[in-house]
């Protein structure tokens, strides 16, 4: 079946515009991540859905990112008032598991660009 | 705090030959589980391979084995007979906190595979 796919594949956008980015996960996958990858760097967690349990928002960096799962089925992130260092490459993955040892299968990512 | 690290930025390899990729972690926890990423220029995450920690057994996938050391807190991957499509960012990570923790990234290294 169909792998992870995520979208658009690259933004540009200006400082202060408000961005989504979207993520469709494996048909059936419970389990949805979002990560933030950043020039240089590993990954860095953002946010994990399971089910329809309240998420996990732990790693999420300050209160300009929000994400929501609609139908326990596709994503979006949502960055407010973008600032230059919010480019990155964000990428999403899914699992299909309740564990989070479960293996996870990533998307292609979505490349950032904030001017 | 968790870390992960990985010591060797670059690395490069002659096709057919085998080479190491070192990582270490800190944690004081007993459950925990690590895992060994390539991420190719498409910047999709594959999993190579994954080792649980209270298994003493290494971990092996086809040319892909893990020399996990419980003690010294080190987990490197060996990949042998190196093909040119292994040419990829690797990165090492470790689930904390069991079942219910998140993923901690190393760095990367870049490996080069040349003909």
């Amino acid at each position: 079946g169909a792998g992870v796919s995520q979208s658009p594949s690259n933004k540009v956008t200006e400082k202060g515009k408000d961005v989504e980015l979207r993520c469709d996960p494996i048909s059936g996958h419970t389990a949805l991540y979002w990560y933030r990858q950043s020039l240089g760097q590993g990954l860095e967690f953002l946010i994990y859905f399971q089910g329809n349990s309240a998420p996990d928002k732990s790693g999420l960096p300050s209160d300009r990112f929000s994400a929501e799962r609609t139908g326990g089925s596709v994503s979006t992130l949502t960055i407010q008032r973008t600032q230059q260092e919010d480019s990155a490459v964000y990428l999403c993955a899914s699992s299909s598991g309740t564990s989070r040892t479960d293996t996870q299968y990533f998307g292609p990512g979505t490349r950032l660009t904030v001017l | 705090a968790q870390t992960v690290t990985q010591s060797q930025p670059e690395m490069s390899v002659q096709e057919a030959e085998t080479v190491t990729l070192s990582c270490t972690y800190d944690t004081s926890e007993s459950d925990y589980y690590l895992f060994w990423y390539k991420q190719p220029p498409s910047r999709q995450m594959i999993l190579v391979i994954r080792q649980e920690a209270y298994k003493q057994q290494n971990a092996t996938e086809n040319r892909f084995s893990v020399n996990f050391q419980k003690a010294a807190k080190s987990f490197s991957l060996k990949i042998s007979d190196s093909q040119l499509g292994d040419a990829a960012m690797y990165f090492c990570a470790c689930l904390y906190g069991g079942s219910q923790g998140n993923l901690i990234f190393g760095k990367g290294t870049k490996l080069s595979v040349k003909p």
